[in-house]
């Protein structure tokens, strides 16, 4: 199957700063990948739609002004948590769109922990 | 409401036995996949499945999905510990833009 990487894998970070998150897909061109939340023994909840050279869509109830969505090629998406607080703390997941054989299919990234102390 | 029910949440069987899991919806599906995932990791594509009553085999684990694409199963013979971790199904619905529904998950741990 294909590959998406996310990086850094886990970051720890002082409350305030601003953290930046990178998913690249590394064997397919991706036009469209998602950002994913996941918290602790729960499913993954969709943040946003990051889709290549235009504005990402936010789902209801995530500000788009606090997690920064950038697409600017195809094979790279990245998420910034700007000025993070605390309740930030989670597992961000990233997927990317491919269409390959006439299916669509999400590939996941490994996931980026983050803790805001 | 939760668009994709995916049954049971929990699941501690014994090495050896068999199990199910299903999803269920009132939506309709173009095409529907399931992830295993392990903790700290993200989700591992097992299959897609895209037509009505289509069944598909992955060594031990048999998909099926339903015939008017609104429901799924996941079976898994003679488990092993191998088999511990979490399987979400996830459905593209008809004439979206391809975001993903998920399940909440079924946490499986299967006890030699």
């Amino acid at each position: 199957g294909a590959v998406v990487s996310q990086h850094p894998s886990w970051v720890i970070c002082k409350s305030g700063t601003s953290v930046k998150i990178e998913c690249r897909s590394l064997d397919f061109q991706a036009t469209t990948m998602f950002w994913y939340r996941q918290f602790p023994k729960q499913s993954l909840m969709l943040m946003a739609t990051s889709n290549e050279g235009s504005k990402a869509t936010y789902e209801q109830g995530v500000e788009k002004d606090k997690f920064l969505i950038n697409h600017a090629s195809l094979t790279l998406s990245t998420l910034t948590v700007t000025s993070a607080h605390p309740e930030d703390s989670s597992f961000y997941i990233c997927s990317a769109r491919d269409w390959s054989g006439g299916t669509e299919t999400q590939y996941f990234g490994p996931g980026t922990r983050l803790l805001v102390l | 409401t939760q668009l994709l029910e995916q049954s049971p949440q929990f699941l501690s069987i014994q090495e050896g036995e068999n199990l199910t899991v299903y999803c269920n919806s009132s939506s309709v599906f173009s095409s529907l996949q399931w992830y295993r995932q392990e903790p700290g990791e993200g989700p591992v594509l097992l299959v897609t499945v895209v037509t009505g009553g289509e069944v598909k085999k992955l060594k031990r684990l048999t998909f099926q999905f339903g015939d008017a694409r609104k429901d799924s199963s996941l079976h898994i013979t003679a488990a092993q510990p191998g088999d511990t971790g979490l399987y979400l199904c996830a459905g593209a619905l008809t004439g979206s833009q391809g975001n993903l529904i998920f399940g909440k998950g079924t946490k499986l741990s299967v006890k030699p």
